[in-house]
């Protein structure tokens, strides 16, 4: 069964702290891997999409990582701030035009 | 990317009632919408896939006669809840995809809460 696990469930920082988020997949023959932030009763918000070939994906304060062959990804925030409070989902695509399979997510509080 | 919007936000009915989500793409032709179910704490589960035109398809233990999925044009598809009961009370988000690639787009949301 393919399945996507993320951990922590739940995370808070203080503010100014760098921090890492998991996420495993159980199925390695990924097609992409994308991350999304969700803010409470609301909608996701794409923040990175890797393809299966690539290592690594930046933007901003934000670098995901593929191990493809480990079936791991991490999400790297560099220093946190309040505004980045919400719950980070991982979610991976096993052929082009599939369906997405979501983690439940890690839900992330940084403190002021 | 495209922009996604819900109508409505939120909803509060009487269980037996059916209740019509709409979902619309603004600004980008949507060859294929999703519609996705969240529980509170849970993740996103996708419940049906459809493409402009025909008929959706669902995931495994999604009723397709309870949830109507109607994917009239390439701007907009509606789900309709039938027979609503408290445990269909959950988070509806909708994510449009097309263009030749696989990034959805995803809409804020409906939050559907049966009495």
């Amino acid at each position: 069964k393919q399945e996507v696990t993320q951990i922590p469930a739940a995370l808070s920082v203080p503010e100014g702290e760098n921090l890492v988020l998991n996420c495993s997949f159980t199925d390695s023959a990924i097609y992409n891997l994308q991350w999304f932030r969700q803010d409470p009763g609301k909608g996701l918000t794409s923040l990175l999409l890797i393809q299966s070939s690539q290592r690594e994906q930046t933007s901003g304060r934000l670098n995901a990582s593929l191990d493809k062959s480990s079936g791991r990804s991490t999400l790297y925030i560099a220093a946190s701030q309040p505004g980045d409070s919400a719950t980070y989902l991982c979610a991976v695509i096993y052929n082009q035009g599939g369906k997405l399979i979501f983690g439940q997510g890690t839900e992330l509080s940084v403190k002021p | 990317g495209a922009v996604v919007s819900q109508h409505p936000s939120w909803v509060i009915c009487k269980s037996g009632t059916s209740v019509k989500i709409e979902c619309r793409s603004l600004d980008f032709q949507a060859t294929t919408m999703f519609w996705y179910r969240q529980f509170p704490k849970q993740s996103l589960m996708l419940m049906a896939t459809s493409n402009e035109g025909s008929k959706a398809t669902y995931e495994q233990g999604v009723e397709k006669d309870k949830f109507l999925i109607n994917h009239a044009s390439l701007t907009l598809s509606t789900l309709t809840v039938t027979s609503a009961h408290p445990e269909d009370s959950s988070f509806y988000i909708c994510s449009v995809s097309g263009g030749g690639t696989d990034t959805q787009y995803f809409g804020p949301g409906t939050r559907l809460t049966v009495l």
